[in-house]
Order: C-alpha cells, then structure tokens, then sequence
C-alpha cells in the first residue's frame, strides 16, 4: 500500500516552455506532499511543501513563481516548471506524508522525473 | 540552518560490514530514517530511529543517539546490489518535511 505514481518519468523540453509533473496517491489520501529536487551525485533538496486545499509553502531560494506547485485534491498534486531553462534540468521527485502511523510516518516517494531542458 | 553529515564514500567487499555515520544540527527532531537511492532511482526507505537504540531490520539496522545527534546505518553480509547511495534524514516534526544528508556513495566490490 502506499503508492505514489509520479509522471513522466522524463522529459525533454525547449527552453522557454513549461513542463507539468504530476504525483498521484494512488491508494492513500496523501494531505501532505513534498517537491524535491536532486542534481547529479547530489543530495535531495527540499523546493516546496504543499497541503490539500491551500497554498504551497516554499524553501528559501525556491522561486514559487517558476515552480508552480497546485494540490487541488488528497490525490493530485502537481508541479509546473515554468519558462524553463537548461538549469532548471535536473531530477524531480515527490513525496507524500501518509498520515499513517507507521516507523517512519509513512515518507512514500514518486519515482521521479528527469527533466531535461535544451 | 540544518546540518546533517555523512561520509561522501565507502568502500566495502562483498560479505563484509559496513557502517555509515549521520551527524545532525537541526532546529527540531523527531526521528531519523535512512534511505538507499540507486542511480536513476527514487529513494526507498530502509530504517528509522525516534528512540535512542539499535533497529534491526534483516541485514540492515539503524543506531540513534539523540544526546549525541548522531545514528548510523549498519549493513551487514554486504552484496553487490547494495552498492548505491545512502541517505540519512531527520523529521523535524511529526509528518513534516524531512531533511537529508548529503549522501553516501557505497561501493561493494568482488
């Protein structure tokens, strides 16, 4: 149980344009999710936190104007990288806090996203 | 700000054990988890630690000090396929976000 489905698993734009990515809770109702983002032989940085039904709360540094982060519903949430540019390529991942009791509260990742911008 | 450290390397051969330590400053803890990425891969989540102690999962258990702020992860019969990195990462709160170390590139060879 637990899963989160993470879509694409990658992606290639051009510069300029925008690039939707989206994490689903497929059997959970995930009310807290999590936007990572991780570069290569780097650690996973924290951009965002985002809760059902209100406005997502962002790490210092993480432009929430490039990164539009929507989490309309205990399923769905979404990550746009807007006007994308080569150095926003990098590897995306998601996180959902179950809200389970488990030995870890329940921390289930997305599979990812490599997002290549050329 | 929010420190974790760990060691940016291991080196082990097969069978052997090894130990990664995870030293922390954080505003807040609730617990300690560790997490194995392989490349290309999305983190999977191996042990946690809220209490000081051992955990021991199969091959795999985890230590916590928290008066120290310090824990490792211990894995043991090492084998090819646990070569990938590893990462440490503190709750600061229940169900809030976690933070992580900057990783571990273990290496098990022949």
């Amino acid at each position: 149980g637990a899963v989160v489905s993470q879509h694409p698993s990658r992606v290639i734009c051009k510069s300029g344009t925008s690039v939707k990515i989206e994490c689903r809770s497929l059997d959970f109702q995930a009310t807290t999710m999590f936007w990572y983002r991780q570069f290569p032989k780097q650690s996973l940085m924290l951009m965002a936190t985002s809760n059902e039904g209100s406005k997502a709360t962002y790490e210092q540094g993480v432009e929430k104007d490039k990164f539009l982060i929507n989490h309309a519903s205990l399923t769905l949430s979404t990550l746009t990288v807007t006007s994308a540019h080569p150095e926003d390529s990098s590897f995306y991942i998601c996180s959902a806090a179950t809200g389970v009791i488990r030995p870890n509260y329940g921390y289930t990742f997305g599979s990812g996203t490599r997002l290549t911008v050329v | 700000g929010q420190s974790l450290e760990q060691p940016s390397e291991v080196t082990a051969v097969e069978g052997a054990i090894v130990q990664i330590n995870c030293t922390y400053q954080t505003s807040g803890f609730y617990g300690l988890s560790w997490y194995q990425q392989h490349d290309g891969g999305a983190p999977t989540f191996l042990s946690y630690n809220a209490l000081d102690g051992l955990e021991e999962t199969g091959r795999f258990s985890s230590f916590l000090s928290r008066s120290d702020s310090y824990g490792y992860l211990l894995l043991q019969e090492l084998q090819m396929k646990d070569s990938a990195s590893y990462f440490c990462a503190v709750n600061l709160k229940k169900g809030g976000k976690l933070i992580f170390g900057q990783g571990t590139e273990l290496s098990v060879k022949p």
